[in-house]
């Protein structure tokens, strides 16, 4: 199985601020990297697929980026609604797999 | 809208059985791949099956060990999944999620809210 490490765990950051978390593979999963967020007691949320597209809805301040192993999430000004945990997940091979979360909560 | 609502989870014992249905609403079901993800309490996601629009192929996490078996109803708009010998460490919170792929890249894009399975004595 393919596994994912997404860093850091956790991050403080305040409201504006410039946020990026990193994921990486254990083996090149190309551009097959999709980024979730989850919000305490609700289902995951789809942010971005195939490591750079938005998905519809989603405020543009979030951006992805990256291919091969190494890929981030970007959020270019935090929002009071940001502050969730957000997941990586490889859809290259099955099993598809997640990272172990990244939570953001507020400084 | 698109909706996906999980239900029949529960408490149940060591080495009982359980079985899940999610039901879909404001898509097309039958044109979708489905899968079932559990996110164990205060812990990761973990994809454990994958059943595609006609029914097969099905995949199954490896950790499952023949455990688990997932089904669909495309009549009655309806993804099933059955476990058996269920163990402690089953007790997670079992999402339903639609498959969608977007040219080669596949996600899941709506999520159920949820089923607790709690498995103790």
């Amino acid at each position: 199985d393919i596994q994912m490490t997404q860093s850091p765990s956790s991050l403080s950051a305040s409201v504006g601020d410039r946020v990026t978390i990193t994921c990486r593979a254990s083996e090149s999963i190309y551009s097959y990297l999709n980024w979730y967020q989850q919000k305490p007691g609700k289902a995951p949320k789809l942010l971005i697929y195939g490591a750079a597209s938005l998905q519809s809805g989603v405020p543009s301040r979030f951006s992805g980026s990256g291919s091969g192993t190494d890929f981030t999430l970007t959020i270019s000004s935090l929002q009071p609604e940001d502050f969730a945990t957000y997941f990586c997940q490889q859809s290259y091979s099955t099993p598809d797999t997640f990272g172990q979360g990244t939570k953001l909560e507020i400084k | 809208e698109v909706q996906l609502v999980e239900s029949g989870g529960g408490l149940v014992q060591p080495g009982g059985s359980l079985r899940l249905s999610c039901t879909a609403s404001g898509f097309t079901f039958s044109s979708y791949e489905m899968n079932w993800i559990r996110q164990a309490p205060g812990k990761g996601l973990e994809w454990i099956s994958y059943i595609s629009s006609s029914g097969s192929p099905i995949y199954y996490a490896d950790s499952l060990k023949g455990r688990f078996t997932v089904s669909r109803d495309n009549a009655k708009n309806s993804l099933y999944l059955q476990m058996t010998s269920l163990r402690a460490d089953d007790t997670a919170l079992y999402y339903c999620a639609r498959g969608w792929l977007s040219g080669d890249y596949g996600s899941f894009d709506y999520w159920g809210q949820g089923t607790l399975v709690s498995v103790s004595t």
